[in-house]
């Protein structure tokens, strides 16, 4: 099956700094999507991004398909967005293990 | 709306024992599918239904049962619980299956089996 390999496997960050996320995945994909799993265990959809770039405030993602893999980039990092952040693919949704995001005040 | 609901939220059962996880959906999405999440590891997909009255399974699919009776509800079937089974059960649904949209997650169930 498809391999999904997530990058760094934890960071901790001041508020304010800035983060990039990987995902790097062993099979052509027309799904992606990247997940945030907030400190009380529930799941929140960021993106679908099969190819390309999307923005939503400070969050934006950009999926190269052809070269295999995704990033996710969070700006001006406040401590609400600790937690740990999912990158998800292919039909099932085959996820990796996760970048545990640790944000200091 | 209330999204994708999952019941009970915690459960403790005795090695053997059966139960039911429930999981609702009031958006009338035709894609449901239940995952386990273990410590540090990502989601793994048990089963999936694609409509009401198809299922299939996934990666993890040994241990449990599905059905999909109606496009509401996606019960999970443990029939004889084991140890293993311990884990952090969720479901997910989405419009029209998960290649082309987002997927919705309920709170999930932790269960523990002793």
């Amino acid at each position: 099956g498809i391999q999904v390999e997530q990058s760094p496997p934890d960071l901790i960050l001041q508020e304010g700094a800035n983060s990039t996320l990987r995902c790097n995945f062993s099979d052509s994909v027309n799904n992606l999507q990247w997940f945030h799993q907030n400190p009380w265990g529930q799941l929140i959809n960021l993106f679908y991004i099969p190819s390309g770039t999307k923005q939503n405030g400070r969050l934006s993602a950009t999926t190269v398909a052809t070269e295999r893999y995704s990033l996710l980039y969070i700006s001006s990092s406040q401590t609400t967005d600790s937690g740990v952040y999912f990158c998800a693919v292919g039909y099932g949704l085959t996820f990796g293990k996760g970048t545990h995001l640790i944000i200091q005040p | 709306n209330a999204g994708v609901t999952q019941t009970p939220k915690f459960q403790v059962l005795k090695t053997g024992q059966s139960m039911t996880l429930q999981c609702a959906q009031d958006m009338n999405h035709e894609y449901m599918s239940w995952y386990r999440q273990d410590p540090g590891m990502g989601l793994r997909l048990i089963h999936y239904s694609v409509g009401a009255g198809i299922t299939d399974q996934g990666e993890v699919p040994n241990g449990y049962n599905v059905s999909r009776s109606t496009t509401e509800d996606f019960p999970l079937r443990l029939l004889s619980a084991a140890p293993s089974q311990t884990s952090v059960y969720f479901c997910a649904s989405s419009p029209q299956g998960p290649l082309n949209t987002e997927a919705f997650f309920g709170q999930g169930t932790r269960l523990t089996v002793v």
